[in-house]
């Protein structure tokens, strides 16, 4: 069964612009991950928040976590058309599997 | 290479027949993953093993899949009796530790098509 929940299932943006996308998710966790995956094949690791963290930043990436409830964002500034993929929110709880939301579709055009 | 390695990258079988999908980690790494994706769909978790043990088999979806690492590095996901609804995308990750804040690295996957 998938845990998160990502929030829109698609996203079009021209390039230049901010993407935002969220992520919900139901048991408590022990970390939460934001990945990208290009034409449905392999994922690469964007970013790891950990429970008793509330905001970290990586290059033009910015992710917030709000454990009260249950969510997390995940801000792309000043996007490009190589961030065009899916970007997936996997939280970890007691082991150490990774359970994925659906994704969000993220087109950016020229 | 560098990175986890899948082979092969496509396999089409037949309905009924066996199938092994490999997996070469990334050197020194003691996790491996195996995951599923289907159209549309997040990874869904199969297997976690830590060394040559299966820490967690949770996610295997009934006893037609079965997994090995007999040597603690490349792993192999086999399928018997092969079905259409197990047609996706199998993806291997291996990560340093397997703790539950180390990055786990993906392969490309091998994308089985039962027909």
């Amino acid at each position: 069964s998938q845990q998160g929940e990502e929030d829109p299932q698609a996203l079009s943006i021209q390039e230049g612009e901010n993407a935002t996308m969220n992520c919900s998710y139901k048991t408590s966790i022990n970390n939460l991950q934001w990945y990208r995956q290009n034409s449905g094949r392999g994922l690469v690791h964007l970013i790891l928040i950990r429970s008793n963290e509330r905001e970290k930043h990586s290059g033009r990436l910015r992710v917030t976590l709000d454990t009260s409830k249950k969510s997390s964002s995940l801000l792309i500034t000043a996007s490009r058309a190589a961030d065009t993929a899916s970007y997936f929110c996997a939280t970890a709880s007691s082991g150490y599997a990774l359970n994925f939301g659906k994704g969000t579709s993220l087109l950016v055009t020229p | 290479g560098a990175g986890v390695s899948q082979t092969p990258s496509n396999k089409v079988t037949e309905k009924g027949k066996y199938v092994e999908l490999r997996c070469d980690p990334i050197s020194g790494h003691t996790a491996l993953y195996w995951y599923r994706q289907s159209l549309g769909q997040g990874p869904e978790f199969l297997i976690y093993f830590q060394g040559t043990g299966a820490a967690d088999d949770s996610g295997l979806p009934n006893d037609r899949f079965f997994a090995v690492r007999p040597e603690g590095s490349v792993s192999t996901l086999k399928i018997q009796r092969t079905e259409r609804g197990d047609s996706a995308v199998y993806l291997c990750a291996s990560s340093l530790s397997g703790g539950p804040y180390t990055e786990a690295f993906f392969g490309q996957g091998t994308r089985l098509t039962v027909v």
